[in-house]
């Protein structure tokens, strides 16, 4: 069965920075794109990164583009999110989750993790 | 970016109802199409994708159609566990993007 389960969520002060990790079972994230979407009350569901089959390639929607930083880690087969210079707008809850089709160009996501809460505030 | 409008933003229905919830992009996206539930305190589930195609496990009561810039959500005769706010998703190209959520509440 996949799994995907995140951690590392939790109360930053403006300005600092935070690492999520999502530790994948049932699937291997060498063979697998992966991508990271946020979820807040007032924005919804927001696309944030993804990282390429072979790792090498990772893109991301403007509003986190430099200050985030998708990888992964074969070895512990686990996908991180490095968030740096966090602000208010950052809080949400964060979802990694696996691309599980495509058009070609970008795909739709099954499963997800259960989420991971991160609150920035001072 | 492409804009993902849906609509209604939320909906109340009895069970056995037949509910259609609507999904307008804002440039064609073939059928590049994506739909979720979210109960909540719960991550999305996927139940369609391809615009029409039903995810293995997701009941045959939900369907999916539409192509190009628009598109529906059917619940051909609503349960009490089909309360949930659905999601739609384009992945025609990068940024991603979803709906803004329609709230399924049940009469």
């Amino acid at each position: 069965q996949v799994q995907l389960v995140e951690s590392g969520g939790g109360v930053v002060q403006p300005g600092r920075s935070l690492r999520l990790s999502c530790a994948a079972s049932g699937l291997t994230l060498s063979t697998s794109i992966m991508h990271w979407v946020r979820q807040t009350p007032g924005k919804g569901l927001e696309w944030l990164a993804v990282i390429s089959l072979d790792g090498n390639s990772q893109t991301y929607t403007d509003s986190v583009k430099g200050r985030f930083t998708i990888s992964r880690d074969i070895s512990t087969n686990t996908l991180s999110l490095q968030m740096n210079s966090l602000t208010a707008e950052d809080t949400a809850v964060y979802y990694c989750a696996r691309e599980s089709g495509s058009s070609g160009r970008a795909g739709w996501f099954d499963p997800w993790g259960q989420g991971t809460l991160v609150t920035v505030s001072s | 970016d492409i804009q993902m409008t849906q609509s209604p933003s939320s909906l109340s229905a009895s069970v056995g109802d037949r509910v259609t919830i609507t999904c307008r992009a804002s440039q064609g996206i073939s059928n590049w199409l994506a739909w979720y539930q979210q109960k909540p305190e719960k991550a999305p589930k996927s139940l369609i994708y391809g615009a029409s195609n039903l995810q293995s496990g997701v009941p045959s009561r939900f369907s999916g159609s539409g192509s190009g810039t628009d598109f529906t959500l059917t619940i051909s005769s609503l349960q009490p566990e089909d309360a949930a706010t659905y999601y739609c998703q384009h992945y025609n190209s990068y940024p991603i993007t979803f709906g803004q959520g329609t709230r399924l509440e049940i009469k």
